[in-house]
């Protein structure tokens, strides 16, 4: 079953720009995590968020949580042509701890 | 590099053949997984294996067999594919199965069944 669903589905911004993608998910988690994958390579890890926090930064990302919306947003600042690839978020599903995907948003930066 | 290695990178294979995909994680991780990934669709998760014990089977196709001889490699023995198994299939290994670990991937083995 899917749980994280990521909007928009596709984006396409200026370099230079801010990029925000929003995931939501149905059931309550533990964690939530977001990943980004380069044209049809592996997937790389960007942050794992825990269900009792609220926001966690890693350079120029930014991510967010709000439980109570079961939703979850990753801000990239100042963008460049390297961040373009699909960002997915995953969550762990309270009772069980595989981790469900969502179908990723896919995110070109314009030079 | 993330620690995971996968091989072939790339198959092409007749719904007849016999083939085996390997992968190989160098971190000392206990957990490894399988997953499919197909065009605009969400990440599979075929199988699971904690500490070379299979722990989860998501209802795959018996034309898919994983092996774990160890804790450090991985097999995905494949025959009699269909076209629609055509694919992207990735390894990935953490340190634990719980969802509050990050998983680390291999690069995937594109599959191609003709």
């Amino acid at each position: 079953s899917q749980q994280g669903e990521e909007d928009p589905q596709a984006l396409s911004i200026q370099e230079g720009e801010n990029a925000t993608m929003n995931c939501s998910y149905k059931t309550s988690i533990n964690n939530l995590q977001w990943y980004r994958q380069n044209s049809g390579r592996g997937l790389v890890h960007l942050i794992l968020i825990r269900s009792n926090e609220r926001e966690k930064h890693s350079g120029r990302l930014r991510v967010t949580l709000d439980t109570s919306k079961k939703s979850s947003s990753l801000l990239i600042t100042a963008s460049r042509a390297a961040d373009t690839a699909s960002y997915f978020c995953a969550t762990d599903e309270d009772s069980n701890y595989q981790l469900i995907w969502g179908a990723g948003t896919k995110l070109i930066i314009k030079p | 590099e993330t620690g995971v290695t996968q091989t072939p990178r790339h198959l092409v294979m007749g719904m007849t053949n016999k083939k085996s995909l390997k992968c190989e994680q160098h971190l000392g991780h206990n957990a490894m997984y399988w997953y499919k990934q197909s065009a605009k669709k969400p990440l599979e998760l075929m199988f699971v294996y904690s500490l070379e014990e299979r722990v989860e089977n998501n209802s795959v196709p018996s034309r898919f067999s994983p092996e774990c001889p160890n804790s450090s490699h991985l097999f995905l023995h494949l025959h009699t594919l269909q076209p629609e198994d055509s694919a992207l299939y990735l390894c990935a290994s953490s340190q634990d199965r719980t969802g509050g670990y990050e998983q680390y991937f291999g690069p995937g083995t594109r599959l191609t069944v003709t």
